[in-house]
């Protein structure tokens, strides 16, 4: 149980292009929703915190306008990277959660490049 | 707001012998500290957590402990195994949101 699908899994798209990614719970109702970066070598640094039916909550330095997130549903958040360019280009992860808290249940991740 | 720091950031052991990484956090408000097993360019996977109600959990080879009073846990991985090689990573959690220490990059060397 409690199985993350985040798709696609790598992306390649040239500079200026939005992208959007998508995290499904799959059995279960993810009443919150992470969006991580990693770069390489080095851990994972939260985005945003999303919960079902409300505006997200981005941390310090992250801009809401160039990613934006939607969590229409109970089992689907989306992340939009606008306009991409390649300092943008990292590893995306999202995590969920239900509503008896934790753990968190990581997706695949997907691999963003911008040329 | 929190802070963790994980060390050692790489570690090296043979086969067979123990592993461990110890993190510490500055809020003491965290209650909850997972640790993630992340192989190279797939997702962190939970192998263990501990609740901060709670001083010591096991897992067969893997333990956790938590010392609340000085802010400081530890990951203990007994009779390494060459699948154990990755990279670990501690988190700790307050206001439901976790901080990731830097991660420590595990070798086990046949």
């Amino acid at each position: 149980g409690a199985v993350v699908s985040q798709h696609p899994s790598w992306v390649i798209c040239k500079s200026g292009t939005s992208v959007k990614i998508e995290c499904r719970s799959l059995d279960f109702q993810a009443t919150t929703m992470f969006w991580y970066r990693q770069f390489p070598k080095q851990s994972l640094m939260l985005m945003a915190t999303s919960n079902e039916g409300s505006k997200a909550t981005y941390e310090q330095g992250v801009e809401k306008d160039k990613f934006l997130i939607n969590h229409a549903s109970l089992t689907l958040s989306t992340l939009t990277v606008t306009s991409a360019h390649p300092e943008d280009s990292s590893f995306y992860i999202c995590s969920a959660r239900g509503r008896g808290g934790q753990p968190q249940h990581f997706g695949d991740g997907t691999r963003l490049s911008i040329l | 707001g929190e802070n963790v720091e994980q060390h050692p950031s790489t570690l090296s052991v043979q086969e067979g012998d123990s592993a461990v990484i110890k993190c510490t956090y500055s809020d003491s408000a965290s209650n909850y500290f997972p640790w993630y097993k992340q192989e190279l360019g797939k997702r962190p996977q939970l192998i263990i957590d501990i609740r901060s109600n709670v001083g010591e959990k096991k897992d067969q080879r893997i333990a956790v402990t938590l010392n609340k009073t000085a802010k400081h846990f530890s990951l203990h991985i007994t009779e390494t195994q060459p699948e154990d090689s990755a990279v670990y990573f501690c988190a700790a959690t307050v206001s439901q949101k976790l901080v990731f220490g830097q991660g420590t990059r595990l070798t086990i060397n046949p």
